[in-house]
């Protein structure tokens, strides 16, 4: 099974502190793909990347940054955390134009 | 954002009940997906359709492709406890790539 692991499940983190939300799939994905979740919104797209060094805007990128320097490895940056930053984070990964595959998510709260 | 209108928004039902929820779009869509997402984990995927007109079964989840392929529908039969959680129906369109449309998920509640 495909496994999709994200580093930290619950985080807590001071307004204007960089965060990064790290994020590994283990089965030669070439998407990935990172969300956030928040009550009566769905999940919303922040960023997606094709290839390694390849990133792509979503719908809600402001505030937000990635890195994908191997193909495993998909990292999410806050460059400066603020409260209405707090949310549940998602991360998943899919090959071709399969499905995703989602990890248990990083319960971010920033204070 | 947004293009899948996913009802109803949140069900509570006796358990051995059937439920069924759906979504619509006025965009046409080549794949549907559903997902269920229990408190506190990610999103599992539970069906995968890729034909309209297609019907698949997973256990006691039924989903089809609409024909017109800007819907799709979930029924599960006789539920459990378990099935709590929150459903999310999700499309891929012929030009989106790889990106997948959510919609905004159906909260389900099962009372014993």
């Amino acid at each position: 099974d495909v496994k999709v692991t994200q580093s930290s499940r619950y985080l807590v983190k001071r307004t204007g502190e960089k965060v990064f939300l790290e994020c590994v799939q283990d089965m030669d994905h070439e998407n990935m793909f990172w969300y956030r979740q928040d009550p009566g919104l769905g999940l919303r797209l922040i960023y997606f990347s094709y290839d390694v060094k390849m990133k792509e805007k979503g719908d809600i990128p402001e505030g937000y940054s990635v890195s994908r320097e191997k193909k495993e490895r998909f990292s999410l940056i806050l460059e400066s955390a603020s409260t209405n930053q707090t949310s549940m984070y998602l991360c998943a990964s899919s090959l071709m134009n399969y499905g995703y595959t989602f990890g248990s998510g990083t319960r971010l709260t920033v204070v | 954002g947004q293009q899948l209108n996913q009802s109803p928004q949140s069900m509570f039902i006796q358990e051995g009940e059937d439920v069924s929820m759906n979504c619509t779009s006025s965009s046409i869509f080549n794949t549907w997906l559903w997902y269920k997402q229990d408190p506190g984990e990610g999103p599992v995927l539970l069906i995968a359709l890729y034909k309209a007109g297609e019907l698949t079964s997973n256990g006691r989840l039924t989903a089809q492709f609409g024909i017109t392929r800007k819907d799709s529908f979930l029924n599960i039969s006789a539920s459990i406890p378990s099935d709590v959680g929150i459903y999310f129906c999700a499309g891929r369109k012929e030009t989106s790539g790889s990106r997948l449309t959510f919609g905004e998920g159906t909260q389900l509640t099962v009372n014993p």
